[in-house]
This record gives structure tokens, C-alpha cells and sequence, in this order.
């Protein structure tokens, strides 16, 4: 079992629609999760960045921690075009020196 | 705040000559470097960690003789990938952490390699 998993999609949806994206992980020692968008041939974005369980608001991006599911999500409401992009879900277990564990990435279109 | 940059932003090189990628951290102090590798519509890879002063971490299945990463400052890094082959083309990526700011990574833009 992978230690972060997450469904490559690609995801489609019409412009406007409420996007949820999600990830599942393995090692309970994760306390830091954060959402990275990539558009093509571009370096990762943080978009979130959130600690142990609850949800956090900015904008239209809402992330959400479920520690004892094991389970992040990022909600994007009214998405747009220019939301298309590759989003990578990301986490640790927060020492200084930890390495941060990526997700393979879930690919969305928002079509016109 | 907190921007990574890369130079050069794509190059190409012929086999069998060395390559050096730039990673700055502009407006933090970079504690600790991570270089990525990805090709195309897959994820990142992580090559190797390298914290300020020390010696890199390389990932199990990097060659460390194969890419040369130095940390010399809290807010440089390279990458040197040594006689390069086709195969090394890729997108290379690098990171920054301030350890005093928690875990958030900050990328830098990518450099694309082709070996020719």
C-alpha cells in the first residue's frame, strides 16, 4: 500500500461546478497535509497548507482533515477555466527535517 | 514572499557533457533543498534532500555520483547531473523549506532537460 493515495483522474466538470478532491493516507504520524496545483510544465503552487483535523477556508478553496479516516480533501467552488491544472495533495509528519510525501496527483479540466 | 527561482528554465545538452541547475530561495533562508524529478503526467519524484553546510540525502535508486547536489548557502543550491544521457531528460524541479515556518515546500519553477 502507498503510503499517499489519490485518483489521477483526469476530472471533468463544467465551469462553475463545486470540485472535490481527495487523498487517503497510511501513516497515522501525519500531522501537516497541504494541496499543491501544477499547471503543465510548471513548478507546484502551494494552495493550502493545514495542521491535524478540521477545515480551513480561503477563498474558493476549502481544505478539509479527517485524521482518524485518514482522509484530506480540497473543495473548490465556482471553478473556473483557469482552475485545469494538476493537483498534488501533500503531507508530514512535521519534524523540522521530514520528508514531505506527495500524492501522484489528480488531474482536473473545468470545460467553458 | 517565500519564491523559489531556477536557472536555466530549459536546456538542452549533448550526451555526455554535465549540466548545472541553480535553485534560489529569494526571500527566506533555505534550511533544507529537495530536488524532484517528473516526467510527464506523473508525479513528483524525490532525487535527494539537502540541508545547508552538509552532505545530500540521496533517495534509494539515485546515484549520487550521477547528480551532484551542493548546498552551500542558505539560499542556493545545485544540481549537477554528470555525463548526461537521453534518459536523464526530464523536468527537474527543487524546493525550499524554512524550518522555522514548518513543513511548506516552495517550488521553483522547473527546469527542462533534453540530452540530445
Amino acid at each position: 500500500q502507498k503510503e499517499v493515495e489519490q485518483d489521477p483522474g483526469p476530472l471533468s466538470v463544467p465551469e462553475g461546478a463545486i470540485v472535490s478532491l481527495n487523498c487517503t493516507y497510511s501513516n497515522s504520524a501525519f500531522q501537516y497535509f497541504m494541496w499543491y496545483r501544477q499547471y503543465s510544465r510548471k513548478g507546484p503552487e502551494l494552495l493550502m497548507y493545514t495542521y491535524s483535523s478540521g477545515n480551513k477556508e480561503d477563498g474558493r478553496f476549502t481544505a478539509q482533515v479527517d485524521k482518524s479516516s485518514k482522509y484530506i480533501s480540497l473543495f473548490i467552488r465556482d471553478s473556473q477555466p483557469s482552475d485545469s491544472a494538476t493537483y498534488l495533495c501533500a503531507m508530514s509528519a512535521g519534524t523540522s527535517y521530514d520528508k514531505v510525501i506527495f500524492g501522484p496527483g489528480t488531474s482536473l479540466s473545468v470545460i467553458p | 514572499g517565500a519564491v523559489v527561482s531556477q536557472h536555466p528554465s530549459w536546456v538542452i545538452c549533448k550526451s555526455g557533457t554535465s549540466v548545472k541547475i541553480e535553485c534560489r530561495s529569494l526571500d527566506f533562508q533555505a534550511t533544507t533543498m529537495f530536488w524532484y524529478r517528473q516526467f510527464p503526467k506523473q508525479s513528483l519524484m524525490l532525487m535527494a534532500t539537502s540541508n545547508e553546510g552538509s552532505k545530500a540525502t540521496y533517495e534509494q535508486g539515485v546515484e549520487k555520483d550521477k547528480f551532484l547536489i551542493n548546498h552551500a548557502s542558505l539560499t542556493l543550491s545545485t544540481l549537477t547531473v554528470t555525463s548526461a544521457h537521453p534518459e536523464d531528460s526530464s523536468f527537474y524541479i527543487c524546493s525550499a523549506r524554512d524550518h522555522n515556518k514548518g513543513s511548506e515546500q516552495y517550488f521553483g519553477p522547473g527546469t527542462r532537460l533534453t540530452v540530445t
